[in-house]
């Protein structure tokens, strides 16, 4: 079974410039993260998808960061325009939830490493 | 704060000593887990330990939790080289906030 893809692997971009990463998680994997990893620290949640809704999305800049889930499986995060500050580790990870309350165990993808130059 | 913490942030061992590493939070939970992220490399799920437990045993890990005192353990016996790693503790807490600690590098010297 193929696990979390995410792509690119690495991405350099100028300030202001647009970048996107892409997901696709586990199959029939219900729920899908985004978090963002600065270096040395742990993993920050950006966003929250059961299935196509984003049920927490409170920790995503909404003026430069937006994301999907189209059809409730693959998704595509995306920053306009990027800043210095967001250089970091984008992780996307992928869990099959049967309901409320419990944390699941998440199975993560490699990640996007991201540089704003 | 409702983050998870773990101390020490960073630990260097001896292979084949024991490794211990600890997690508080300060909201109540349903279940704590434990992940391994190799230098580079996205996270590993190790164990997962539920708020009726106390402590849980998989191959070399030992995770205790302690929900009247807020607080989790990792133990690595006999570590080995390979067991060179950051550890977090995640929860998702009472307002389904999912939450990751800081981290303890361990570094595990051959």
């Amino acid at each position: 079974e193929a696990g979390v893809v995410q792509s690119p692997r690495y991405k350099i971009i100028e300030k202001k410039q647009p970048v996107a990463f892409w997901c696709n998680p586990i199959s029939g994997h219900n729920t899908l993260y985004w978090y963002l990893q600065n270096l040395g620290q742990g993993p920050e949640l950006l966003i929250r998808y059961e299935n196509e809704e984003a049920v927490d999305d409170s920790q995503l800049p909404k003026d430069r960061f937006s994301a999907e889930r189209l059809k409730g499986v693959d998704s595509t995060l995306k920053i306009q325009p990027a800043e210095l500050g967001d250089s970091a580790v984008y992780l996307c990870a992928s869990s099959l939830e049967r309901g409320p309350g419990p944390l699941y165990e998440q199975y993560f993808g490699p990640g996007t490493r991201l540089t704003v130059t | 704060s409702q983050q998870g913490e773990e101390d020490p942030q960073a630990l260097s061992i001896q292979e084949g000593e024991n490794a211990t590493m600890n997690c508080s939070y300060k909201t109540s939970i349903n279940n704590l887990q434990w992940y391994r992220q190799n230098s580079g490399r996205g996270l590993v799920h190790l164990i997962l330990i539920r708020s009726n437990e106390r402590e849980k045993h998989s191959g070399r890990l030992r995770v205790t939790l302690d929900t009247s005192k807020k607080s989790s353990s990792l133990l690595i016996t006999a570590s080995r080289a390979a067991d060179t790693a950051s550890y977090f503790c995640a929860i998702r807490t009472s307002y389904d906030k999912v939450i990751f600690g800081p981290g303890t590098s361990l570094s595990v010297i051959p």
